[in-house]
């Protein structure tokens, strides 16, 4: 099974930072990667598949990047809003792997 | 605006079997490209997807959790229903359910999930 794997685990960040997330598959996975953000007590909601296509309605200071193994999600201001945990996932026909998770707090 | 709604029920003993029902609108799972997956999210700990099915009746499983999972739908009903059997204290979860318009395949609506305690 493809392994993702998340960095760091928790983020301190401040409002206006740019700040950027990583996740690494344990082997290629061209560009079939998802970002997924998630607030307390909440079902995540979907900002980036294909690894940079910006869903709709997602605003666009959130980006995605990435091919093969290693992929970054960027925020490129932090707004309060954005203070949640950021997921990312690994979709084919036959697998929807998620990593760990990365909490975003405030410093 | 599609929707998904988890029911069933909040505690489950030990060694019991768990059903869980995805009611659905605003979408059809005959349409080609269709899916619902089931995932799930232990108390403070990460998303776990479990099952997927797709508008062609094909399913995926989690590989380690595939001997106790069934998917089923259910058209007329608009619902998927997830089946696990032998539950045990670390199945404790919420589950949800979440559409995919795929290909390709991610969750763009999820429902609300719904807390499933496993306990004697």
């Amino acid at each position: 099974d493809i392994q993702m794997t998340q960095s760091p685990s928790t983020l301190s960040a401040s409002i206006g930072d740019r700040l950027t997330i990583t996740c690494r598959a344990s082997q290629s996975i061209g560009t079939w990667l998802a970002w997924y953000q998630q607030k307390p007590g909440k079902a995540p909601k979907l900002l980036i598949y294909k690894a940079s296509s910006l869903e709709s309605g997602v605003p666009s200071r959130f980006s995605g990047s990435g091919s093969g193994t290693e992929f970054t999600l960027t925020i490129s201001s932090l707004q309060p809003d954005d203070f949640a945990t950021y997921y990312c996932q690994h979709y084919n026909d036959y697998s929807y792997t998620f990593g760990q998770g990365t909490k975003l707090e405030i410093k | 605006q599609i929707t998904l709604n988890e029911s069933g029920p909040t505690l489950v003993k030990p060694t019991q079997t768990l059903t869980l029902t995805c009611t659905f609108s605003r979408f059809s799972l005959n349409t080609g490209g269709v899916g619902v997956a089931w995932i799930r999210q232990p108390p403070g700990k990460a998303l776990e997807w479990l099952a997927f099915i797709y508008w062609d009746d094909d399913k995926r499983y989690r590989p380690s959790l595939k001997s106790r999972l069934t998917i089923t739908r259910d058209t007329s009903k608009n619902q998927v229903v997830l089946t696990m059997t032998n539950l045990d204290p670390v199945d404790t979860a919420t589950y949800y359910c979440a559409h995919s318009r795929g290909p390709p395949y991610v969750f763009d609506y999820w429902g609300q999930g719904t807390l499933v305690t496993v306990s004697s």
